[in-house]
């Protein structure tokens, strides 16, 4: 079966210092992998999305990147935080496009609340 | 993209049936419309989804009219445990459209 992790699970960082979520993937092979924010009592915020190795699109300009150095592997990283940059961030994956797999479900991970002081 | 509209929240007892209805009215003809449930400090997690009339499955039915325009989720006999926001999204299985989440329904049930 297939499982996705994200980690770390809980973080606290001052304004200006660098960030690095990593999520990982398990149990299936070139799956469409996504990020997620979702500030305080709203909605999720598509942020990036990627349908295969090194190829990321991003959705909402901002001095967060990501990036797939490997088919099951996607990471979310910043060189200087923001206060703005607070909020619980979801790793989630697809099936690819295309295959018998594929009913456009998300999945998604733990999550993992970043606290920008 | 497929712009939804739900309540934003939602009051109930236990043992009673919810009905959140979403708005769509520019669904495209491929387009499929797809619930999640999502509790605090969690990941959203899939409930159902439907192209039209009626699909049912072990927690939920999904309700679609013949226009598509809308979709109602229904929750029969919801328990304190149900309570989360619900989102309904609509998009192809391919694309982007079925990656946006709007606000969602805040469900509270009550004893």
């Amino acid at each position: 079966s297939q499982t996705i992790h994200q980690w770390p699970a809980t973080l606290v960082q001052p304004v200006g210092s660098p960030l690095s979520l990593e999520c990982t993937v398990e149990g299936t092979s070139n799956p469409n992998l996504y990020w997620y924010r979702q500030a305080a009592g709203r909605g999720l915020q598509l942020l990036f999305y990627s349908v295969g190795i090194g190829q990321i699109s991003s959705e909402v300009p901002q001095n967060l990147s990501a990036s797939r150095p490997q088919d099951r592997q996607f990471i979310l990283s910043s060189k200087k935080l923001l206060l703005s940059d607070s909020g619980f961030y979801l790793c989630a994956w697809s099936p690819r496009p295309g295959t018998a797999s594929n009913t456009g479900e998300l999945f998604f991970g733990e999550g993992s609340r970043l606290t920008v002081l | 993209l497929a712009k939804t509209t739900q309540p934003i929240s939602m009051d109930s007892y236990e043992g009673q049936e919810v009905n959140i209805t979403c708005s769509h009215n520019n669904i495209a003809t491929n387009d499929y419309i797809t619930w999640y449930q999502q509790f605090p400090s969690q990941g959203p997690r899939f409930i159902i989804q439907g192209y039209k009339t009626k699909v049912t499955n072990e927690v939920a039915s999904l309700f679609i009219p013949a226009d598509r325009k809308s979709s109602t989720l229904s929750l029969p006999r919801v328990s304190l445990s149900d309570t989360a926001v619900y989102y309904c999204l609509v998009g192809g299985l391919t694309g982007r459209r079925a990656l946006t989440f709007g606000s969602g329904t805040r469900l509270q049930v009550q004893p």
